[in-house]
């Protein structure tokens, strides 16, 4: 079982807060990680991609990857109220050609 | 360029029907996958392709079944259906696997919202 961890929440943060969330996956091995922002009824869409171990940064949004302590997170600055989304997170374990999605967090930016 | 479609949006059956959920993409896609989507839950792989005549199990493949005959079209089959089998139903595709290159980003589709009763 390739198992991706993420807290539900609901997290909210008031309108220009940063807000972080948070990753971790059980296979040592997980070469790539992705976060997707999902809207109510929506379909995901991908925000950010890693897979080296550090900071990656695109706009607002900021991922980092620590492998040796495996996780990955997503800070997003500035926050709007247009950031009010569920977030999932996916990883790609050793096996390649697919990947494993969390639960997803649910965010709420309060104006 | 409509990117992923599929149809229908909704549909409800009756316990032990059979449907097939349509996908098709216009983004020459080598990779496509079906996912569903159960409330407050994250994304589960049921099956993918790599191309044309070639498919693969995911996580959740049982009561499900796919062909890839051409590389536009990736259909979902849902043989007997079951009121476990309730859920959003993704398709999604990429050019290459996922490995985090940009070219390789999965776009998805609008989902179809399937219902057994």
């Amino acid at each position: 079982q390739k198992e991706v961890e993420q807290n539900s929440g609901p997290l909210s943060v008031p309108e220009g807060a940063i807000a972080s969330l948070n990753c971790t996956y059980s296979d040592r091995g997980s070469q790539s990680f992705f976060w997707y922002r999902q809207y109510s009824g929506k379909s995901p869409e991908l925000i950010m991609s890693i897979y080296s171990n550090g900071d990656k940064e695109d706009g607002r949004f900021t991922a980092q990857l620590n492998k040796a302590s495996q996780y990955v997170s997503l800070l997003i600055r500035d926050s709007q109220p247009s950031d009010s989304a569920t977030y999932l997170c996916a990883v790609n374990p050793t096996t390649g050609n697919q990947f494993y999605f969390g639960t997803g967090t649910s965010l709420t930016v309060i104006p | 360029n409509a990117g992923v479609t599929q149809t229908p949006k909704f549909r409800i059956l009756k316990i032990g029907q059979s449907m097939t959920l349509q996908c098709t993409q216009d983004m020459n896609h080598n990779y496509m996958y079906w996912y569903r989507q159960d409330p407050g839950m994250g994304l589960k792989l049921i099956y993918y392709s790599v191309g044309a005549g070639i498919t693969d199990k995911g996580e959740v493949p049982n009561g499900y079944n796919v062909s890839r005959s051409t590389t536009e079209d990736f259909p979902l089959r849902l043989e007997l259906a079951a009121p476990s089998q309730t859920s959003v139903y993704f398709c999604a595709s990429s050019y290459g696997p996922p490995d985090g290159a940009s070219y390789n980003e999965q776009f998805f589709g609008p989902g179809t919202r399937l219902t057994v009763l």
